[in-house]
């Protein structure tokens, strides 16, 4: 049983251009939730989808950044005309149920890390 | 204003001593606390966990404490090996789902 899949690893991109971050849960895990980890900073909340429906996108800015989760394939985050704050290391969870919910905790996938030159 | 503080960013333990890490939280309807360990360029593995009922939970060397009067949180290693050198987060749940804090680098010395 695989873990928690994010692909690529490392992304480089010029001001202004798109990053496109994939990642594909636990075999069945249908809820994800993704995390972005600052220089220096802990993991921050982004969004928390389930399929085809975003569930809460409080940590999410406002502007530029985006996600889905697909009912087929992996879910998805995208910035558009990244900026060098965008730099960061992107970690996408999944857990089997709801976070909130019940006693369960969220697997990590290993991460992508986004440089914007 | 943070919700979960980890105050040490970083701590130094010799090989075969007892690492101690705390963590403290704000908000007493937090239910479930967890402990992240982190390795650099990979991501968070999920450590151990307790919930709100209990003050104690024992996992081979790795044992949780929770003070709920004290909204405080801590992480034992007994006893501390090189491969637990790495950065511990400290994650509790709430309404809206996990919150970390900014982790504290545990450094284990021979």
């Amino acid at each position: 049983n695989a873990g928690v899949m994010q692909n690529p690893r490392h992304l480089v991109r010029r001001r202004g251009q798109e990053a496109r971050l994939r990642c594909s849960p636990m075999k069945g895990h249908s809820h994800v939730y993704w995390y972005r980890q600052l220089p220096e900073e802990g993991l921050k909340f982004m969004v928390y989808l389930q399929k085809e429906n975003i569930i809460d996108e409080s940590g999410m800015p406002k502007e530029r950044f985006s996600a889905e989760f697909p009912k087929e394939g992996p879910s998805i985050l995208r910035i558009q005309q990244v900026v060098r704050g965008d730099s960061a290391a992107y970690f996408c969870a999944s857990s089997p149920l709801d976070v909130t919910a019940i006693n369960t905790e969220a697997f990590f996938g290993q991460g992508t890390r986004l440089t914007v030159v | 204003d943070q919700q979960v503080k980890q105050n040490s960013p970083s701590l130094s333990v010799q090989e075969g001593r007892i690492s101690i890490l705390n963590c403290d939280y704000t908000n007493s309807m937090f239910d479930y606390f967890l402990w992240y360990k982190k390795y650099p360029a990979e991501g968070p593995t999920f450590l151990i966990s307790i919930s709100s009922i209990k003050d104690k939970n024992e996992d081979g060397r790795f044992t949780v404490f929770l003070n709920k009067s004290a909204k405080h949180l801590s992480l034992h290693i007994v006893p501390s090996q090189p491969g637990d050198s790495a950065v511990y987060f400290c994650a509790v749940r709430g309404a809206d789902g996990l919150t970390f804090g900014k982790g504290t680098h545990l450094i284990i010395q021979p």
